[in-house]
């Protein structure tokens, strides 16, 4: 079965460290999202993907940034870890508009 | 400036009863909205979603209704089962079929409990 994987699922970093979540669909979509998820705010938007070469910033885009140099890989990067990066970590994606946009089981970070 | 409000953060109904959550919006750029489960440590599953065309869409036990001049939309269940029991997002995005596709502004979620 085509799915949306992210690893790993939960992992402890220290202040200052680079970290790179990743993630994989083998559903062949084009389009790609990365959320986090924190206590009060629901879910909000860190990055996405149009396509392959595309990234664009969402809402809290600071201290974040992705590649995409393949269709089914969209990972996202802490270029310098701080504890407000403490969250959930949520990736989608989608064929496209009018479809059901998929989400991945979810990256744990701690930053301590 | 929270623009898509879950104003109850939980909700506990009987088994076999109707359950209905909340959401109210404040831009009305938005046009298209939707609602996910989430069960503890996986991810958002797509439950339902509506147009701003229409005032209601209906899939099995689970209903939206859209109530544009109120900026307001609701999901009903009918009937309420013990496997309902998770939390509910709802959201939204303007332009759905263009440039803002994917891009979803998630309120803060209503915890669901579903006594037997």
């Amino acid at each position: 079965d085509a799915e949306i994987t992210q690893s790993p699922r939960h992992k402890i970093t220290e202040t200052g460290r680079q970290v790179t979540l990743a993630c994989h669909q083998t559903w062949n979509h084009n389009n790609m999202f990365w959320y986090r998820q924190d206590l009060g705010h629901g879910l909000r938007l860190i990055h996405y993907s149009y396509g392959v070469q595309d990234t664009n910033k969402g809402e809290v885009s600071d201290g974040y940034s992705v590649s995409r140099s393949n269709t089914e890989d969209l990972p996202l990067t802490l270029e310098s870890a701080a504890s407000s990066q403490t969250s959930v970590y949520f990736c989608a994606s989608s064929p496209g508009p009018g479809n059901t946009i998929y989400f991945g089981e979810g990256s744990w970070l701690t930053v301590v | 400036d929270q623009q898509v409000k879950q104003n109850s953060p939980s909700l506990s109904v009987q088994e076999g009863r109707i359950s209905i959550l909340n959401c109210d919006y404040t831009n009305s750029m938005f046009d298209y909205f939707l609602w996910y489960k989430k069960y503890p440590a996986e991810g958002p599953t797509f439950l339902i979603s509506i147009s701003s065309i229409k005032d209601k869409n209906e899939d099995g036990r689970f209903t939206v209704f859209l109530n544009k001049s109120a900026k307001h939309l609701s999901l009903h269940i009918v009937p309420s089962q013990p496997g309902d029991s998770a939390v509910y997002f709802c959201a939204a995005s303007g332009n759905a079929g263009g440039t803002s596709y994917g891009k979803l502004t998630f309120g803060q979620g209503t915890i669901l409990t579903v006594h037997p």
